[in-house]
């Protein structure tokens, strides 16, 4: 079993709606969770950081970590063509640590 | 702030010869800096970590001899890959770790095409 399983889709959605992106991790270490948006040829964004279980709330964007269940989901509001881009999480054990251990990434599609 | 720069963005070389990557972190010093590879859809792989004015650290399987990183500056390091063959087509990212956050920030990454 991977460290971090993330379904790489495609997921395709029409604009405005509602996307849920997701990643399980088996390594109860992980303690800080992060969500980075990388668009076609270009290198990551981060877009969330969170610790601990619970949500975090950013605009359109909020992040939700169970560790109970070893879960962690990005929730996309009205989502925009522009949101159009891969997802990767991105889990690390320290806050000490600059260690990243990548999901394999969400390509999602936001269809006008 | 915390910008990081790549160059060149894309490069197309020919079997057998080398190629250098530059990484620049534009706004601030970065002790540690981290080099990347990333297949088509695929997740990003770690190939080495750098520390200023130190040897890098290469994960294991990758060729310290073919992937030669320098981190001669706070602000800079490279990524040479030695007579490049076509199987190191790739697309290679850096990314400048800001010491007081353990935050990675990401360049926006070069794509090697070896012809």
């Amino acid at each position: 079993q991977k460290e971090v399983e993330q379904d790489p889709g495609p997921l395709s959605v029409p604009e405005g709606a509602i996307v849920s992106l997701n990643c399980t991790y088996s390594n109860s270490a992980f303690q800080y969770f992060m969500w980075y948006r990388q668009y076609s040829r270009k290198g990551p964004e981060l877009l969330m950081y969170t610790y601990s279980s619970g949500n975090k709330e950013d605009g359109r964007f909020t992040a939700q970590v169970d560790k109970s269940s070893k879960y962690i989901s990005l929730f996309i509001r009205d989502s925009q063509p522009s949101d159009s881009a891969t997802y990767l999480c991105a889990l690390k054990t320290g806050a000490g640590s600059y260690q990243l251990t990548f999901g394999k990434g969400t390509k999602l599609s936001v269809i006008p | 702030g915390a910008v990081v720069s790549q160059h060149p963005s894309w490069v197309i070389c020919k079997s057998g010869t080398s190629v250098k990557i530059e990484c620049r972190s534009l706004d601030f010093q970065a002790t540690t800096m981290f080099w990347y590879r990333q297949f088509p859809k695929q997740s990003l792989m770690l190939m080495a970590t750098s520390n200023e004015g130190s040897k890098a650290t290469y994960e294991q399987g990758v060729e310290k001899d073919k992937f030669l990183i320098n981190h001669a500056s706070l602000t800079l390091s490279t990524l040479t890959v030695t007579s490049a063959h076509p199987e190191d087509s790739s697309f290679y990212i850096c990314s400048a770790g800001s010491p007081g956050s353990y935050e990675q920030y990401f360049g926006p990454g070069t794509r090697l095409t070896v012809t």
